[in-house]
């Protein structure tokens, strides 16, 4: 069973480029999760997705971000415009059913560094 | 807003001594993880407790579930060094949407 899938697991881009950071979750999983990390910190909520709907972005910043989970395909968590500030590592993750004792499981994360 | 909070934020011992670690808050959640993260790395699930006084156990570790489900502890018996890590709580909260995680304990276990 392959777990779940982030990639890429570095990118580096300079400041006003847009960086894009796919998520493939288990086979199976419908729910996906993207956190945010600043290095010696917890994980920060950005955005809960199922398949084709958006559930709660309440964690996402207003500009600049959005996220995907289409039909068919990886999600995405794109960042336009990026800032010194959005250097950060990203983390998804999957779980199967949005129930009691919800588990998420999580990918290796990408490390996004801007110039 | 509902958060938790995890002591020590730092803890760094010696192999084979014992120790606890905690995740508290004042809400109540419908559940509670525990992940354990390395450096590099996503965090990996450790455990769920999903009732209040759970008491669940893996190995040298045990986590408890606080009665009124707004805490949760866990301990290490005879630490190794390959228990180095951050140590992360998350709750699923009744009312909201997302998982909540705790700032993290970051254990340094010495040989």
């Amino acid at each position: 069973n392959a777990g779940v899938m982030q990639n890429p697991r570095h990118l580096v881009r300079r400041r006003g480029q847009e960086a894009r950071l796919r998520c493939s979750p288990m086979k199976g999983h419908s729910h996906v999760y993207w956190y945010r990390q600043l290095p010696e910190e917890g994980l920060k909520f950005m955005v809960y997705l199922q398949k084709e709907n958006i559930i709660d972005e309440s964690g996402m910043p207003k500009e600049r971000f959005s996220a995907e989970f289409p039909k068919e395909g990886p999600s995405i968590l794109r960042i336009q415009q990026v800032v010194r500030g959005d250097s950060a590592a990203y983390f998804c993750a999957s779980s199967p059913l949005r129930d009691k004792g919800n588990e998420q499981f999580f990918g290796p994360g990408t490390r996004l560094t801007v110039l | 807003t509902q958060l938790l909070e995890q002591s020590p934020q730092f803890l760094s011992i010696q192999e084979g001594e014992n120790l606890t670690v905690y995740c508290n808050s004042s809400s109540v959640f419908s559940s509670l993880q525990w992940y354990r993260q390395e450096p590099g790395e996503g965090p990996v699930l450790l455990v769920t407790v999903v009732t209040g006084g759970e008491v669940k156990k893996l190995k040298r570790l045990t986590f408890q579930f606080g009665d009124a489900r707004k805490d949760s502890s866990l301990h290490i018996t005879a630490a190794q060094t390959g228990d180095t890590g951050l140590y992360l709580c998350a709750g699923d909260s009744y009312y909201g949407q997302n998982f909540v995680f705790g700032p993290g304990t970051r254990l340094s276990v010495l040989p």
